[in-house]
């Protein structure tokens, strides 16, 4: 079992706001990154460090942590939005090492 | 362009061992760690190993601790990760992966390899 908890998956109507969260103790002190997955795709990295988006990822992408819990916020949900959506931080062993959560599915109504 | 390149396909019998290579291009291979995730079929993401490209250095996830090799050819800017004593459980599609921090490994995964499917079957 991941030390990483998503919800498996998450609903939301098409251009509304949806939030993704990821819960771990592992979370409290370091940042997490966030990735779409769409079928037959390799990830695409969406956030990282404390709210950072790489180059080509949309504005609607932002990234909160609040304690043991982070977040992806989607701002108004596209449809292209449709995918899985994985966290992943350090995990608590406190090594260089990391873990994935379970990945939540993001369904656009 | 960054691009990574796997090798293929692999269908290995239990107990083997199977090495997947990742080239490489449009930047400079040392200057910045690999990761390795996989992803069997129906399951989620699962991240396995770093290697520097530069150093040699290498971390794994303590459930393949003794059963991953991490090497690297600087010469043909390649990676290779090398999995031993496998078993059903090991079928998934394996990823390499550019991480784009390159103080210390991070997992800011900016570029992946299109990924290499290894079956494991009798």
């Amino acid at each position: 079992s991941s030390e990483l908890t998503q919800d498996p998956a998450v609903s939301v109507a098409l251009g509304q706001t949806v939030r993704i969260t990821c819960q771990g103790d592992s979370l409290r002190p370091y940042f997490t990154t966030w990735y779409q997955r769409k079928p037959g795709q390799a990830p695409v990295l969406v956030i990282y460090g404390k709210n950072n988006r790489p180059s080509g990822i949309p504005d609607r992408f932002s990234g909160t942590s609040s304690g043991n819990t982070a977040s992806l916020t989607i701002t108004g949900v596209q449809a292209e939005d449709e995918a899985d959506y994985y966290c992943n931080s350090r995990d608590s062993s406190g090594n260089h090492s990391w873990v994935f959560g379970g990945g939540t599915k993001l369904t656009v109504l | 362009q960054v691009q990574l390149v796997q090798s293929g396909a692999e269908v290995k019998k239990p107990g083997a061992s199977v090495k997947v290579s990742c080239k490489a291009s449009g930047y400079t291979f040392t200057g910045y760690y690999i990761h390795w995730v996989r992803q069997a079929p129906g399951q989620g993401l699962e991240w396995m190993a770093w290697t520097s490209p530069n150093s040699g250095g290498t971390n794994f996830a303590q459930r393949f601790q003794g059963r991953v090799t991490m090497t690297r050819d600087t010469s043909i800017s390649t990676a290779y990760m090398e999995l031993s004593g496998l078993t059903s459980d090991d079928t998934a599609v394996y990823y390499c992966a550019r991480d784009r921090s390159r103080q210390v490994p991070a997992t800011e995964l900016d570029y992946w390899g299109q990924g290499t499917l290894v079956t494991v079957s009798s």
